[in-house]
């Protein structure tokens, strides 16, 4: 089962704007973290933001947890073409739930130069 | 930087066939996953590993095997291959609390 679910499921942007995407999940979380995927490759781990951190900055990305929403969005600024890919969303609800990760169904992002 | 490979990035199999995936890490990680990815399901956990010869089921193992003889490689099995297998498979591996680290996939046809 998913627990984390990505909005909107595609986006299309241009070179430069800013492209924002949001994760919900439903139960506890120890972390939430993104991810991004080129075509046909593997995931490449982006950014992890603990369940007592609120806003978290890596270069042009700026994610944000809501835990009281059970909410998360990732904000990528000034976007590049090369920024084409599919993102997800993954939480970690802790020893509890044997440190797995589940992911969303991912959102889907083409910046046009 | 830690590096996952897998065995292949394509195969093509015949139902019935007896599939071996691998996938190996060069870091010490003591946690390895498989994942499949389909579209519109998002990546589905399969299997996963604590340590040498140890293995849990994810949310989807029926139809696969493991095997962790060593702690660098964790193998996907799939005994008797169908083709709602066909798949796109990723293996990861995870050190400290958190982030995994990917391999590039496997992408497998059962016809």
């Amino acid at each position: 089962s998913q627990q984390g679910e990505e909005d909107p499921q595609a986006l299309s942007i241009q070179e430069g704007e800013n492209a924002t995407m949001n994760c919900s999940y439903k139960t506890s979380i120890n972390n939430l973290q993104w991810y991004r995927q080129n075509s046909g490759r593997g995931l490449v781990h982006l950014i992890l933001i603990r369940s007592n951190e609120r806003e978290k900055h890596s270069g042009r990305l700026r994610v944000t947890l809501d835990t009281s929403k059970k909410s998360s969005s990732l904000l990528i600024t000034a976007s590049r073409a090369a920024d084409t890919a599919s993102y997800f969303c993954a939480t970690d609800a802790g020893r509890a739930a044997g440190n797995k990760l589940t992911f969303g169904g991912g959102t889907r992002v083409l910046v046009k130069p | 930087d830690v590096k996952v490979t897998q065995s292949s990035r394509y195969l093509v199999k015949r139902t019935g066939e007896k599939v071996f995936l691998e996938c190996v890490q060069d870091m010490d990680h003591e946690n390895m996953f498989w994942y499949r990815q389909d579209p519109g399901l998002g990546l589905r956990l399969i299997y996963f590993s604590y340590d040498v010869k140890m293995k849990e089921k994810g949310d989807i193992p029926e139809g696969y095997s493991v095997s962790r003889e060593k702690k660098e490689r964790f193998s996907l099995i799939l005994e008797s291959a169908s083709t709602n297998q066909t798949s796109m498979y990723l293996c990861a591996s995870k050190g400290r609390p958190g982030e995994q680290y990917f391999g590039p996939g496997t992408r497998l046809t059962v016809t």
